[in-house]
């Protein structure tokens, strides 16, 4: 089965806290993406990160950082000094290596509200 | 500008009409996808195609059809027969194949039935 569980259904931060988005996966395959996308307000979803399930270095793109874990099957992502323009849904997916041809599996999403 | 397109932004539907939303991507990408999405829920699959001419079925077609005669168009027909059409509709693009494939958004259809 596949599947990605997003345990948070929203989170509430003040303006320059960290908060973490946890993401928890399901797979067969020994290959696979992770993907972590972004929705504001707008409606749109902006692609932020993908990783391949051979690479499990931490990554860090200015406040943003991403933990993966394959010993938990978890993909989570910190928001280092929150702000305001942070507040928005923020969904992990999952596209297995080739079970399942190239569909992706999206978890429910993490509502974020950063307050000023 | 590359991208990809969704128009109309918002759609209103009387019960019983058939409405057709558009999705076009000059990213010269070989698949596409549709999802809905509804309040408070995540993304579900609709419809996807990874080549001209060819499409599947997702988790939740019933109700909806597509075409994919253009590699770069990719409208989505919400029919009489979906019960509850009113949500927003993404519309996404990717490769389809290989470890760089990312599926890339549109800025979405939301749709309301009267």
């Amino acid at each position: 089965a596949q599947k990605v569980t997003q345990a948070q259904t929203e989170i509430s931060v003040v303006e320059k806290e960290d908060v973490t988005l946890d993401c928890v996966y399901e797979t067969r395959d020994t290959t696979y993406y992770l993907f972590w996308y972004k929705q504001p307000p707008s409606g749109e979803l902006v692609f932020l990160i993908r990783r391949n399930s051979f690479d499990e270095q931490n990554e860090i793109s200015g406040r943003y950082s991403w933990n993966f874990q394959k010993s938990t099957s978890s993909f989570n992502f910190t928001i280092t000094a929150s702000q305001v323009v942070d507040s928005a849904v923020y969904f992990c997916a999952l596209r297995p290596g080739v079970s399942t041809g190239n569909q992706f599996y999206f978890g429910t999403g993490t509502s974020l509200t950063v307050i000023p | 500008d590359g991208g990809i397109t969704q128009s109309p932004k918002y759609l209103f539907r009387k019960e019983g009409q058939n409405v057709t939303l558009s999705c076009e991507q000059n990213l010269n990408h070989d698949a596409m996808y549709w999802y809905r999405q509804d309040p408070g829920q995540g993304l579900r699959l609709i419809y996807y195609s990874q080549i001209v001419n060819d499409f599947q079925k997702g988790d939740i077609a019933e109700g909806y059809s597509v075409s994919r005669e253009k590699k770069e168009s990719f409208p989505l027909t919400v029919t009489s027969a979906q019960k509850n059409p009113t949500a927003f509709y993404l519309c996404a693009s990717g490769l389809g194949t290989g470890s760089t494939d990312t599926q890339y958004f549109g800025p979405g259809t939301r749709l309301t039935v009267l």
